[in-house]
């Protein structure tokens, strides 16, 4: 089946540092790319939604110069959380899925884990 | 709008009994559903999709889910629960534009041996 590809799995850096999150999709080509947030025992929160070649959009209450997402390539998105502080430690996950093929499912990668020392 | 609802935030069976993990759907056309699995500090993984086809939809690990349009349901099952079920089970709706999911809030299933 559809592999996404996530990475790191997990990250800890101290406050200030900038850490960049890849998503890739190993199989498919991934017309859009959706980055979710999670917080403990909680459900997904959007974040983005990524087309390829175009900005994303983001979420009401999601801070676009804090949380800069990149879609170059239809096999490729990144996240980067800038300037990173301990309140932004979460769990990130992203998925894509191929839009030109109709009700297609989302293609989770496996997240990773920021934590904000 | 869309939306689904998990009307179960924890549910626990005993191994070999039967699984049911409950979602109701709001729709204002032929939605696309699906479940996911997600196991500790992992992504989601796709159990099955409904897309408009047959009703009764069979995915992996031996789970199904039935489509119900006269009760907006779409309830998960599986006849005998394994350890390895014991995770948190998400139900979503497509949009009807084809590009955004709505997510419920999610159930964690508990298996006891």
């Amino acid at each position: 089946g559809a592999v996404v590809s996530q990475h790191p799995s997990w990250v800890i850096c101290k406050s200030g540092t900038s850490v960049k999150i890849e998503c890739r999709s190993l199989d498919f080509q991934a017309t859009t790319m959706f980055w979710y947030r999670q917080f403990p025992k909680q459900s997904l929160m959007l974040m983005a939604t990524s087309n390829e070649g175009s900005k994303a959009t983001y979420e009401q209450g999601v801070e676009k110069d804090k949380f800069l997402i990149n879609h170059a390539s239809l096999t490729l998105s990144t996240l980067t959380v800038t300037s990173a502080h301990p309140e932004d430690s979460s769990f990130y996950i992203c998925s894509a899925r191929d839009n030109r093929v109709g009700n297609q499912p989302q293609h989770f990668g496996d997240g990773t884990r920021l934590s904000i020392l | 709008a869309q939306s689904v609802t998990q009307l179960d935030s924890h549910v626990s069976v005993s191994e070999g009994t039967p699984v049911l993990l409950r979602c109701n759907y709001s729709s204002s056309y032929s939605p696309s559903l699906f479940w996911y699995v997600q196991h500790p500090n992992k992504g989601l993984q796709l159990l099955l999709k409904y897309t408009s086809a047959a009703t009764l939809v069979k995915g992996i690990n031996g789970f199904e889910a039935e489509f119900k349009k006269s009760e907006t349901s779409f309830h998960l099952t599986k006849p005998s629960a394994h350890m390895s079920d014991a995770a948190e089970y998400f139900c979503v709706v497509l949009s009807n534009t084809g590009n955004q999911f709505y997510f419920g809030t999610g159930t964690s299933l508990t298996v006891i041996p």
